[in-house]
């Protein structure tokens, strides 16, 4: 599975768009790209995920660029509980167990 | 609300002991997975069964065990308890596990907080 890289920390201002990007410039064909959030020591929390086209559900939208190397998660309008620590996935479409988490972005939504 | 239950939440024990932690999946879902977190290793894929076997294994210890029974919920032993075993437990789901063009994303428990004294 390619490798990600994430920034470690972000803020974003309460009401805001929250845009959290991701490098997976290793990405192949076939692997889709994943988001999750854990919120302090919660269970990880699926949020969307995609393969090449952009993607949006309730929770946030996914633009995936046209190379597949990068994306970028959007939440449109941040609230305070939105706070967490965000995970960029990439797994072969069908694989098996795992998924690789690294270390994330930490995002801080103030007021 | 994921739909995955995990018991107990918490969990205290001494070392050299053993523990059973449970999961039931999501209604509907055949995969079971394992993680476990600790403070400096991050999120860590232990082992995944799907419909009652074992179908993939990570970096899980040989004190560690876990199974599927008939009516899916799953089971992960841990014995000979270290210090070191001290970590957040988690389960997850999801509807594949392993079947071609099958991207259903897995959803997570949140987890029993193992603490060995």
């Amino acid at each position: 599975d390619a490798k990600t890289t994430q920034p470690p920390s972000m803020d974003c201002a309460e009401g805001r768009a929250a845009n959290l990007p991701c490098n997976h410039s290793t990405i192949s064909g076939n692997e889709y790209v994943y988001w999750y959030r854990q919120i302090h020591s919660q269970g990880p929390q699926y949020i969307i995920h995609g393969l090449k086209n952009n993607e949006t559900n309730e929770m946030a939208s996914l633009i995936i660029t046209e190379d597949r190397k990068s994306s970028t998660l959007i939440l449109p309008h941040a609230t305070l509980r939105d706070t967490a620590v965000y995970y960029c996935i990439v797994r072969v479409d069908g694989s098996q167990g795992n998924l690789i988490f690294g270390k994330g972005t930490k995002l801080s939504v103030k007021p | 609300d994921s739909g995955v239950t995990q018991t107990p939440k918490h969990l205290i024990t001494a070392t050299g002991q053993r523990v059973t932690l449970r999961c039931s999946p999501r209604s509907g879902d055949l995969s079971v997975y394992w993680y476990q977190q600790s403070l400096d290793q991050g999120l860590q894929f232990l082992i995944q069964y799907y419909n009652g076997e074992e179908r993939a294994k990570g970096n899980i210890l040989e004190r560690f065990s876990a199974q599927q029974f008939p009516d899916l919920h799953s089971e992960l032993n841990l014995s000979s308890l270290e210090l070191g075993d001290s970590a957040l437990y988690f389960c997850a789901s999801s509807a594949s596990g392993g079947h071609p063009r099958s991207n259903q994303p897995q959803h997570f428990g949140d987890g029993t907080r193992l603490s060995i004294l």
